[in-house]
């Protein structure tokens, strides 16, 4: 079965400093692992997604993530904070396959001070 | 395009209460899926729809939580009787095809309270 482990239930950095948001995955194929977004008092919204294209994938507001295969890992990053990012964000994982659901992790609640 | 539609955006109810929940996915949209969004928790799969067919309710708690969707489009999550561990925002979301190659679309969620 497949899962995710999302590292700090809680980041704070200052507005221009680097974002780095943790996620471990663990499965038994190849993963297919998202990003989204929940900002307050909205739905969530996908952020970026990998698909066993590129490792490194870029998604909307200037985030990234790469996906290391011998770490297990695909953290997600961004060059400098703005204060518009603060939200919770959560990786998830499904299987390449027709009918899988994504499971995902607990979230992280990402917090930007001016 | 219109987002994925759930109401009501709240309700507070006794414990052994029922509740139902509805939700209008994206037109077009053939997958439909509720989760479980427990405080402090990630969303959990409650039952998962294909079309009017359930392809995934492995975590539905069927003894009292029961799931619909009448003619591949709109969808009721009802809970009877409700406890209070019940509390939670019940998310649904819809996607074109499978979640491995089709973006979720969320909507914002029914947040439950059972006192």
């Amino acid at each position: 079965a497949q899962s995710v482990t999302q590292l700090g239930s809680h980041v704070s950095v200052s507005e221009g400093a680097l974002v780095l948001l943790r996620c471990n995955y663990s499965s038994s194929v190849p993963p297919y692992l998202f990003w989204y977004v929940q900002y307050p008092n909205q739905g969530l919204q996908l952020l970026l997604k990998y698909t066993s294209a590129a490792t490194l994938v870029k998604g909307i507001n200037g985030f990234e993530a790469e996906f290391k295969k011998s770490e297990t890992s695909f953290h997600l990053t961004k060059p400098s904070a703005h204060m518009s990012d603060a939200a919770e964000y959560f990786c998830a994982v499904t299987l390449g396959q027709a009918g899988t659901a994504l499971i995902f992790g607990k979230g992280t609640t990402l917090s930007v001070s001016s | 395009e219109a987002g994925v539609a759930q109401s009501p955006r709240y309700k507070i109810i006794e414990k052994r209460q029922s509740v139902a929940f509805w939700c209008n996915p994206i037109s077009g949209h053939a997958t439909l899926y509720w989760y479980q969004q427990i405080l402090g928790q990630g969303p959990k799969l409650l039952i998962q729809f294909q079309n009017n067919g359930v392809v995934d309710d492995s975590q539905l708690p069927k003894d009292r939580f029961s799931a619909e969707r009448l003619k591949g489009v709109d969808s009721t999550l009802k809970i009877q009787p409700a406890k209070l561990e019940d509390s939670a925002v019940y998310l649904c979301a819809s996607s074109f095809g499978s979640s491995y190659n089709s973006p979720l679309h969320f909507g914002n969620g029914t947040r439950l309270t059972v006192t």
